[in-house]
C-alpha cells in the first residue's frame, strides 16, 4: 500500500521559511513524479510545483506565484521529498499536499496534508 | 480566478445522473488531458478520472469522464448520498508550464 506522509507544517511570521517533508513508501520512490498541492481551507485546490523522477532528469517546475521562494527537492535514498519555502506570505497559508504522478495523467497518490499558517 | 472554469455546484435525487463540466482553452484541456479528482470534506483529494475517461481502479463505473475540444466532463449515475462532495477538474497548462484545476464543483444529493 502506498502512503505519502507529510510532515513539518505550522504557525510561522510572514518572511519566514518552513520545510515540509514528505516521507513515501509502498512505490518505487526514484521512478515517481512528485508535486505538491495546496489549499487554503475552504478553497479550492492550487499545484505549487513538481519534481520529475529521476530517471526523468528531476526537473522541477512552480507555479507562478511561489517561484523564486520555494525549492522542491527528492532524496531517493530516504525516499523523501522536500518542500522549502522561504519568504512566507500571508496568502501561503493552507493545507499543503505531497502527491505522485504525472500531473498530466492524474495524481493517484495523496499524503494527509500538512497547514502551513503564515500569521503576524 | 481559475484557469479551468467550473460550475460552482451542482446537485441531484438519489438515482439522478448529474454532469459537471469543466471548461479551458486550448493550452490546457485543448491539448492536455483532463482529469477529475473527488474531496469529501475533511480529507485529502482523490483521483477519479484520468486521461480524460479512464476510472482509477476501485472507481464504480457510475462515474465516467469525457472530453470535447477544450472542455471536459465528468458524469455520475445512478446518484447516491455518499458522491456529496467537491470535484475539481485539472490539466497541464503548456502556456504557463504548470498545473492547473478547475475552480471545485460542490455536488449535494437532495
Amino acid at each position: 500500500e502506498v502512503q505519502l506522509v507529510e510532515s513539518g507544517g505550522g504557525l510561522m511570521n510572514p518572511g519566514g521559511s518552513l520545510r515540509l517533508s514528505c516521507a513515501a513508501s509502498g512505490l518505487s520512490f526514484s521512478s515517481v513524479w512528485i508535486s505538491w498541492v495546496r489549499q487554503v481551507p475552504g478553497k479550492g485546490l492550487e499545484w505549487v510545483g513538481r519534481i520529475k523522477s529521476t530517471h526523468a532528469g528531476a526537473t522541477i517546475d512552480y507555479a507562478a506565484p511561489v517561484k523564486g521562494r520555494f525549492t522542491i527537492s527528492r532524496d531517493d535514498s530516504q525516499h523523501t521529498s522536500y518542500l522549502q519555502m522561504n519568504s512566507l506570505k500571508i496568502e501561503d497559508t493552507a493545507v499543503y499536499y505531497c502527491t505522485t504522478g504525472v500531473f498530466n495523467s492524474g495524481l493517484d497518490n495523496w499524503g494527509q496534508g500538512t497547514l502551513v499558517t503564515v500569521s503576524s | 480566478q481559475s484557469v479551468l472554469t467550473q460550475p460552482p455546484s451542482a446537485s441531484g435525487t438519489p438515482g439522478q445522473r448529474v454532469t459537471i463540466s469543466c471548461s479551458g482553452s486550448s493550452s490546457n484541456i485543448g491539448s492536455n488531458s483532463g482529469n477529475w479528482y473527488q474531496q469529501v470534506p475533511g480529507t485529502a483529494p482523490k483521483l477519479l478520472i484520468y486521461k480524460n475517461n479512464q476510472r482509477l481502479s476501485g472507481v464504480p463505473d457510475r462515474f465516467s469522464g469525457s472530453k470535447s475540444g477544450t472542455s471536459a466532463s465528468l458524469a455520475i449515475s445512478g446518484l447516491q448520498s455518499e458522491d456529496e462532495g467537491d470535484y475539481y477538474c485539472a490539466t497541464w497548462d503548456d502556456s504557463l508550464n504548470a498545473g492547473v484545476f478547475g475552480g471545485g464543483t460542490k455536488l449535494t444529493v437532495l
